[in-house]
């Protein structure tokens, strides 16, 4: 079935750095989805991709949807502690629904 | 916006009782509401996808009969967990699309779930 892997795992960051991370598909999509859960809560949507090759910013958050349509990326530039959570990307699998990557654990030290 | 609540934000039981627990669209119609499981340090795992007026549709592996969705309009759903063990224990999240047609999903604060 389909798998969407993302990396890294997890990252430990100093405050003020950026931060990258890629999520990859087994196969083709036509959205990609970012999201970002904290401790004890539901994922909150950063940025939707809709396009191969759109690049969307949402503040300090830009993420790519890659031109294969098997790939996207997120960045985060100037880390902020408040950043710390973990980030799930998000691609169809099938009528109505979505599948969600293995997340990328991002923690930001001051 | 797009705000959905669930409720309750936590719930310990017994191992043989049923929970229910609520998800509400609170500032637009949910023509489909949909109810993940998360383990800790894991990924959203779908369980069931839920239609307001028609019957949900369960992900592989996940029994109909011991997680009971109704979708009774078209700003609640609701999962019951029947005859909850202790392996029942997570935090079930539900999320809510605006249309029929697909659509980004919004979230709830999910619940979590301590059987004892």
């Amino acid at each position: 079935g389909q798998q969407l892997n993302q990396s890294p795992q997890s990252m430990f960051i100093q405050e003020g750095e950026d931060v990258s991370m890629n999520c990859t598909s087994s196969s083709i999509f036509n959205t990609w989805l970012w999201y970002k859960q904290e401790p004890g809560e539901g994922p909150v949507l950063l940025i939707a991709l809709y396009k191969a090759g759109e690049l969307t910013s949402n503040g300090r958050l830009t993420a790519q949807f890659g031109i294969t349509r098997k790939d996207s990326f997120l960045n985060i530039s100037a880390s902020i502690p408040s950043d710390v959570g973990i980030y799930f990307c998000a691609g169809p699998s099938g009528t109505y629904k979505y599948i969600f990557g293995t997340g990328t654990r991002l923690k930001v030290l001051a | 916006g797009a705000v959905v609540s669930q409720h309750p934000s936590r719930v310990i039981c017994k191992s043989g009782t049923s929970v229910k627990i609520e998800c509400r669209s609170l500032d637009f119609q949910a023509t489909t509401m949909f109810w993940y499981r998360q383990f800790p340090k894991q990924s959203l795992m779908l369980m069931a996808t839920s239609n307001e007026g028609s019957k949900a549709t369960y992900e592989q592996g996940v029994e109909k009969d011991k997680f009971l969705i109704n979708h009774a309009s078209l700003t609640l759903s609701t999962l019951t967990v029947t005859s909850a063990h202790p392996e029942d224990s997570s935090f079930y999240i539900c999320s809510a699309s605006k249309t029929s047609v697909q659509e980004t999903q919004y979230f709830g604060p999910g619940t979590r779930l301590l059987v004892l």
